[in-house]
């Protein structure tokens, strides 16, 4: 299996532009999780699916963001409008239920000038 | 809020040593713990991991310790080797009869390995 699969690894735009990260999980996986990695806040929460559901999206910044999964083996998280303070590294993780752990992908790291 | 809290960014120990890597957590609901390791570039590996019933788990040179009246755990590792040098991530989840499965994680702490 190649793992987690997130695109693109780096990602450089323009303030007021809309940026797409994507992921494709490991197959079987039945979860799907979304992280942003800052120095102040570690690795945090945005949304996570179930079964292609969303469940959780609590950690979502603001409306700015959205996160869908049309399927069990693609998702994408969306910025518009992006802003400089979203500037970090955007890491998607599958994981196949309560007590395994996740796998993560090698993340994409996202500037905002 | 952070319910999990890593309150040492850096640590910096001499190889051969032990490192002793310390988290905290606030939300006493949480019932499985976890650590991981990320290198510079890449996305966290799962490391090792304890569940609430337990106060000790061992894999080789790891090791984490869980004090669950404290809510603190500790990943310690001997000997400490140049390939440990990393950032370790603490996480931790709680179990609502199968409801959830997301993981919080802490801060991080970044280990240095000195030759």
């Amino acid at each position: 299996d190649a793992g987690v699969i997130q695109s693109p690894r780096h990602e450089v735009t323009e303030m007021g532009q809309e940026v797409t990260l994507r992921c494709k999980p490991i197959s079987g996986h039945d979860y799907l999780f979304w992280y942003r990695q800052t120095m102040m806040r570690g690795l945090e929460l945005l949304i996570y699916f179930n079964n292609n559901v969303p469940i959780d999206d609590s950690g979502m910044p603001e409306d700015r963001f959205s996160a869908k999964m049309p399927n069990a083996s693609f998702s994408t998280l969306k910025i518009q409008p992006s802003e400089p303070r979203d500037s970090a590294v955007y890491f998607c993780a599958s994981s196949s239920g309560q007590g395994s752990g996740y796998t993560f992908g090698s993340g994409t790291r996202l500037t905002v000038v | 809020d952070q319910q999990v809290k890593q309150n040492s960014p850096s640590l910096s120990v001499q190889e051969g040593r032990i490192s002793i890597l310390n988290c905290d957590y606030t939300n006493s609901m949480f019932d499985y713990f976890l650590w991981y390791k990320k290198y510079p570039a890449e996305g966290p590996t799962f490391l090792i991991s304890i569940s609430s019933i337990k106060d000790k788990n061992e894999d080789g040179r790891f090791t984490v310790f869980l004090n669950k009246s404290a809510k603190h755990l500790s990943l310690h590792i001997v000997p400490s080797q140049p390939g440990d040098s990393a950032v370790y991530f603490c996480a931790a989840s709680a179990y609502y009869g199968g409801a959830t499965n997301k993981l919080i994680f802490g801060t991080g702490t970044l280990l240095a390995i000195q030759p």
